[in-house]
């Protein structure tokens, strides 16, 4: 069965320092999608980024980087100069192609706390 | 941001009653999802639809029954509400007939059962 480790439960950091944050994935599918949703305190869950499993290139967007290792089932999200906004709980989330409806599975998140 | 509403978005009731969520999209997607947060737990699939009176359940049915009229709206419901059902539910689509890409959520629902 599909499944997402987020084994960091808490992370406290100093505005600015950068971070980075741990998804480990398990899925006999050779073809899936992983995810990085955020969830600031105000309480949405906001959509972050999309990778294929035949894609393995890094991606960077501003701040956000995400490393994608399908050697060692790991899709891992970097914050570079984190600021206070960035706070949230972040939620790695994995999809398989095979699963009709109950293919996405969420990890249990990362709370994230960037103190100025 | 996609168009997704849930009604009501706090809601207090009392053990033993029946409860209705709604969640209304606006992009004409197939497939809905309700879900439910709690601490510990993460996000856990209640149900989902994947057409019009199309439904199946999820990690976490038990107690919850779901409808789907109209591809708009996707109701669930707590026939007979117990504390234990007290969590933060989110309805969620996925985009166009893509399932397994990304899904957007709703902005949540606080119910509470005293």
């Amino acid at each position: 069965a599909q499944k997402v480790t987020q084994a960091q439960t808490e992370i406290s950091v100093v505005e600015k320092e950068d971070v980075t944050l741990d998804c480990v994935y398990e899925t006999r599918d050779t073809t899936y999608y992983l995810f990085w949703y955020k969830q600031p305190p105000s309480g949405e869950l906001v959509f972050l980024i999309r990778r294929n499993s035949f894609d393995e290139q890094n991606e960077i967007s501003g701040r956000y980087s995400w490393n994608f290792q399908k050697s060692t089932s790991s899709f891992n999200f970097t914050i570079t100069a984190s600021q206070v906004v960035d706070s949230a709980v972040y939620f790695c989330a994995l999809s398989e192609e095979g699963n009709y409806g109950q293919n996405f599975v969420f990890g249990p998140g990362t709370r994230l706390s960037v103190l100025p | 941001d996609a168009g997704i509403t849930q009604s009501p978005r706090h809601k207090v009731t009392e053990t033993g009653t029946p409860v209705t969520l709604r969640c209304h999209q606006t992009e004409n997607h197939r497939y809905m999802y309700w879900y439910r947060q709690d601490p510990g737990h993460g996000l856990r699939l209640i149900h989902y639809s994947y057409g019009v009176k199309d439904t199946d359940k999820g990690e976490v049915s038990d107690g919850y029954s779901v409808s789907r009229s109209k591809t708009e709206d996707f109701l669930l419901t707590l026939e007979s509400a117990t504390s234990s059902q007290t969590s933060v539910y989110f309805c969620a689509i996925s985009g166009g007939q893509v399932v397994f890409y990304e899904q957007y959520f709703g902005p949540g629902t606080r119910l509470t059962v005293t």
